[in-house]
This record gives structure tokens, C-alpha cells and sequence, in this order.
């Protein structure tokens, strides 16, 4: 079973800032945070990860609070393209043989509008 | 960098006939992983490949479906015969190594009739 929680749809006006929360309070230590976004009649696209500090990249930044229960994902500019259905992930790493899997929840939806 | 490519990307079969998906990895990936998508679920894992290997592949039904990574590069899902449950979408993903991120494909859409 997925370990996160994300409310199940967003709406965003285009040009603003989109912030997509994910509670994951059963996080382990070890554990890093993924966010991955699925738009519709494609794969799921990798958007960022995190383990304990807040990380950016050119897609987005991931904040993750000092007590690892939850996250928001943010994208500072929210266009009419990143309309989709966005996954966050609670991963540990992989031993041989081991977990480590990438577990999809519902996700949320998120609508970016004109 | 050329992604993960996926074929075909539909595919209409009537049940009990064989299908037969390809996946070409990202160029270096060593770690391969098959998916199965339901209409409005999230992807869930099939299998995993390290180089040629099938590491995990606990998720796999074996009575009807195998899959197979000859030389750790390209990999094919099959299923055999296909069952009306079986109508998803097949993704194929890889990264450089198991603990990094997992880049997909656009995957194949079976219908069963």
C-alpha cells in the first residue's frame, strides 16, 4: 500500500504558483520523498526527489518539513501544460533482492487553468 | 538523451491469443522494470531486471505472463494466453542504477475483445 496522502484534485490559475501537498507520517529514516507526474496517454514523468533537505531543480522544488511527515511539491509557474495527475512516493533505497519499489497512490489531479 | 521507447504503443487482441511487448531502455541503464497501469490507478510493479538478471519478479503471474532481457539491454513482457482482465497499460522503465530515479516510457495500451 501506498505510505502518502494527497488530496485527490487541484485546481491552479496559469502563471501561479501550484503547491501540492503530501502527508507521509509513517516516513522512515531512510526513506526519500519522490514526486512524479503523469500526463494523460503517457508515462510517468520523474519530477524531483528528497530525503531531508529542500532540493530544486529546473522543473520544480520539493520542501520537506523538519519532522519528515509531509512535503509540498512546488512549480513557481504553473503553465496549462503541467496539467496532470501528480504521484508522491515515499521510497527506500534498494538492497539486492529487497524493496525499494516505486508504490503508486491515487495521486493528485491538478487542473491548471487560463 | 533518447528515452525509454516502448511498441508498440496500442494494441487489440481477442482473448487467448498471445501479445508481446518491446522495451528499449535508456542507453547505460542497468536496471529495467516492467509495470502494469489500470484505467485510473497507479502504475504497479511486474518485474525488475538488474542487467539480465529478474531480481524481483514477485508480482508477475507466471501462469500467463513471462518476460525476458537477453544480453541486459532490450526486454520483452508477453502474455500468454491473454485474458479480458488483462486490458492496461504496460510501461517499461529504467534507470542507471536500482537506488536512482526510474525514467518511463509511454507504454502500450492492450485492449482484450
Amino acid at each position: 500500500d501506498a505510505k502518502t496522502t494527497q488530496p485527490p484534485s487541484m485546481d491552479c490559475a496559469e502563471g501561479r504558483a501550484a503547491n501540492l501537498p503530501c502527508n507521509h507520517s509513517t516516513i522512515s529514516g531512510n526513506e526519500y520523498v519522490y514526486w512524479y507526474r503523469q500526463i494523460h496517454s503517457q508515462g510517468p514523468q520523474y519530477i524531483i526527489h528528497g530525503l531531508k533537505n529542500n532540493e530544486t531543480n529546473e522543473m520544480a522544488s520539493l520542501i520537506i518539513t523538519e519532522d519528515r511527515k509531509s512535503s509540498t511539491l512546488i512549480l513557481p509557474h504553473a503553465t496549462l501544460r503541467d496539467t496532470a495527475v501528480y504521484y508522491c512516493i515515499v521510497r527506500g533505497p534498494f538492497g539486492y533482492n529487497q524493496g525499494g519499489k516505486l508504490i503508486f497512490g491515487q495521486g493528485t489531479e491538478l487542473s491548471v487553468k487560463p | 538523451e533518447a528515452g525509454v521507447v516502448q511498441s508498440p504503443r496500442y494494441k487489440i487482441i481477442e482473448k487467448k491469443q498471445p501479445v508481446a511487448f518491446w522495451c528499449n531502455p535508456i542507453s547505460g541503464h542497468n536496471t529495467l522494470y516492467w509495470y502494469r497501469q489500470n484505467l485510473g490507478q497507479g502504475p504497479e510493479l511486474l518485474i525488475r531486471y538488474e542487467n539480465e538478471e529478474a531480481v524481483d519478479d514477485s508480482q508477475l503471474p507466471k501462469d500467463r505472463f513471462s518476460a525476458e532481457r537477453l544480453k541486459g539491454v532490450d526486454s520483452t513482457l508477453k502474455i500468454q494466453p491473454a485474458e479480458l482482465g488483462d486490458s492496461a497499460v504496460y510501461l517499461c522503465a529504467s534507470s542507471p542504477g536500482q537506488n536512482q530515479p526510474q525514467h518511463f516510457g509511454d507504454g502500450t495500451r492492450l485492449s482484450i475483445l
